[in-house]
């Protein structure tokens, strides 16, 4: 079964700085990849997501991800954090042959001023 | 299109009372899943259907849930007897899947207290 795991459950970044967060996956087939976003109190937002086209996905709110098979990664990354970007962060893969969407454990970003 | 759309969005309940939860997913999708979300457990999935037909309930903590999806365009998701240990944050999303295209989207969730 497909799995994913976020390797950091907090993230703190400067407003303006790089913010990188890292998602690993378990398939032996490179599967579909998610990333969502949810702000509190509120449901997870799609960021963007991998479908086996381009290894480089653009999401909505500058972040981007990309697929790396070698290293069965999908890291998060956006170059200048801002202060809106406060939220908890979530991969998910869904694998070619079966439906399910399963979420890692989370990872919570916050930006200092 | 609306969206997924969960309701209630808030439900206070009573130990020991019957809860149900409602999904409307989005049109077309052929994929529905409940989603659990605690802080000590982070997003569970509980079960997920396809084409209506429940493919995994693995992740459906006791007996006492159950779930349904009578169509397409509806599911719902029972508790009884509902226990505080159930207080939650209970999500609904569906998907689409043709080919290589995929889409997952979500719902605002239903935010379960049980006193």
């Amino acid at each position: 079964a497909q799995s994913v795991t976020q390797l950091g459950s907090h993230v703190s970044v400067s407003e303006g700085a790089l913010v990188l967060l890292r998602c690993n996956y378990s398939s032996s087939v490179p599967p579909y990849l998610f990333w969502y976003v949810q702000y509190p109190n509120q449901g997870l937002q799609l960021l963007l997501k991998y479908t086996s086209a381009a290894t480089l996905v653009k999401g909505i709110n500058g972040f981007e991800a990309e697929f790396k098979k070698s290293e069965t990664s999908f890291h998060l990354t956006k170059p200048s954090a801002h202060m809106s970007d406060a939220a908890e962060y979530f991969c998910a893969v869904s694998g070619n042959n079966d439906y399910k969407l399963s979420f890692g454990a989370g990872t919570t970003v916050t930006v200092r001023a | 299109d609306a969206g997924v759309i969960q309701s209630p969005r808030h439900e206070v309940t009573e130990m020991g009372q019957e809860v149900t939860l409602r999904c409307k997913p989005i049109s077309g999708h052929n994929s529905l899943f409940w989603y659990r979300q605690t802080m000590m457990r982070g997003l569970e999935l509980l079960i997920y259907f396809n084409n209506n037909v429940p493919i995994d309930d693995s992740g459906m903590p006791e007996d006492r849930f159950s779930a349904k999806m009578p169509n397409a365009s509806f599911s719902t998701l029972k508790i009884q007897p509902s226990e505080p240990r159930d207080s939650a944050v209970y999500f609904c999303a569906s998907s689409l899947r043709t080919g290589r295209k995929i889409e997952a989207f979500f719902g605002q969730g239903t935010r379960l207290t049980v006193v």
